[in-house]
């Protein structure tokens, strides 16, 4: 049973273009989201986050939306740029403990010049 | 001010033989975090150590895995008597307390066991 789905193994977009991700979760009990970025033979890299008691938080190009009604959040990217092109991991963690996360399989962005 | 090490960054063993991956938190951090990813999969809880406890051990295999986290030196994730399927990405994160908000991760240490 995986708690956490990001049903896009893949997502391409021109560059300069909006990219958005997309993240289920089925446990009513996660309270805090996070986006990991992670290229090749590297760690996941932290990105943005969003508590539970928020729909919207927004750091720059990138831009976290939770429905909660829905179990549902995005990561929202304007404008791509081709250093974005990475593997992107939705969390999701309860007890505000963002340590330990149950994430999603990723989906892998490429950003087209 | 470095960040999460985990050595080494990859590491080959022959079936049966035991493996060995450390982490080292970031500088003020006590608390640490162990994940495994499978190929073509996202990263899985193993275990949460703070020093010399282990807080949270549910994603943790019941036989062969063992992780400590000692007073002094890094944390070490063991594994007994290797098998074809723990080849796999581990991953290390630390955190300064379990209220947080980020978890740093370190580069991973690749096993293969062939």
């Amino acid at each position: 049973d995986q708690q956490v789905k990001q049903n896009s193994p893949s997502l391409s977009v021109q560059e300069g273009r909006i990219s958005i991700l997309n993240c289920d979760y089925t446990n009513s009990m996660f309270d805090y989201f996070l986006w990991y970025k992670k290229y090749p033979a590297e760690g996941p890299t932290f990105l943005i986050s969003i508590s539970s008691i928020k729909d919207k938080n927004e750091d720059g190009r990138f831009t976290v939306f939770l429905n909660k009604s829905a179990k549902h959040l995005s990561l929202h990217i304007v404008p791509s740029q081709p250093g974005d092109s990475a593997v992107y991991f939705c969390a999701a963690s309860s007890n505000t403990n963002a340590g330990k996360s149950t994430f999603g399989d990723g989906t892998t962005l490429t950003v087209k010049p | 001010n470095a960040g999460v090490m985990q050595n080494p960054r990859h590491l080959v063993r022959r079936r049966g033989q035991e493996a060995r991956l450390r982490c080292s938190p970031m500088k003020g951090h006590s608390h640490v975090y162990w994940y495994r990813q499978l190929p073509e999969e996202g990263l899985k809880f193993m275990v949460y150590l703070q020093k010399e406890n282990i807080i949270d051990e549910s994603g943790m295999p019941k036989e062969r895995f063992s992780a400590e986290f000692p007073k002094e030196g890094p944390s070490i994730l063991r594994i007994q008597q290797v098998v074809r399927g723990d080849s796999a990405a581990y991953f290390c994160a630390s955190s300064p307390s379990q209220k947080n908000t980020e978890a740093f991760f370190g580069q991973g240490t690749r096993l293969t066991v062939v």
